[in-house]
């Protein structure tokens, strides 16, 4: 069946920069985009990036353009989201999820990113 | 960008309830529009897409409607497996994919 396995969450000084991967089975990877969301626990969820199926699109929220890079490698069923330069706000579970057509059908159990000094 | 903005923000209902949640968005977005919900303590889980197209193994109790601006979920009769916060969230044309900020259902 499909699965979504996120890691390389943890506690990160502001500033600082953390990698998150998103190890994927169960489906054919490289025929579907991509998103990362993320929710600041005990709130409500943020869109935070897409990439196509093939990496040649990327889109990324406001609040994160310009930090954070998202990239796949199609030959590892893996998806990535680089973090850089994080601050407080950014604190939250991250989660990979499938694109179908936009929304997503199929989500991992999320990562939790605490930045914290 | 567009904005997503659902009402109410919580709500209360008996079992056996019929239990309606709106979503507008603040400029068409045709029917691009899909609903989750999220249990306690879980992982996102999609209901309905495409405004009204229900997801392979989600109940029958579940509906959606709407197009352009304004959209509702509605659950026939409410079962108390029910509870959790639900989200609506556009992915017409470009990104961001906006979120609402998420309707909490509870069973009175």
């Amino acid at each position: 069946q499909v699965q979504l396995v996120e890691s390389g969450g943890g506690v990160v000084q502001p500033g600082r920069s953390l990698r998150l991967s998103c190890a994927t089975s169960g489906f054919d990877f490289s025929s579907y985009d991509m998103h990362w969301v993320r929710q600041v626990p005990g709130t409500g969820l943020e869109w935070v990036a897409l990439i196509s199926y093939d990496g040649t699109f990327k889109n990324y929220v406001d609040s994160v353009r310009g930090r954070f890079t998202i990239s796949r490698d199609n030959s590892k069923d893996t998806l990535y989201l680089q973090m850089n330069s994080l601050r407080a706000e950014d604190t939250a579970v991250f989660y990979c999820a499938r694109g179908r057509d936009g929304y997503s059908d199929s989500w991992g159990q999320g990562t939790l990113v605490s930045v914290s000094s | 960008d567009i904005q997503m903005t659902q009402s109410p923000s919580s709500l209360s209902a008996s079992a056996g309830d019929r239990v309606t949640i709106t979503c507008r968005a603040s400029q068409d977005i045709s029917n691009y529009l899909a609903w989750y919900q999220q249990k306690p303590g879980k992982v996102p889980k999609v209901l309905i897409y495409a405004a009204s197209t229900l997801q392979s193994g989600v109940p029958s109790r579940f509906s959606g409607s709407g197009s352009g601006t304004d959209f509702t979920l509605t659950i026939s009769s409410l079962q108390p497996e029910d509870v959790a916060t639900y989200y609506c969230q556009k992915y017409s044309s470009a990104p961001p994919y906006t979120f609402g900020q998420g309707t909490k259902l509870e069973i009175k």
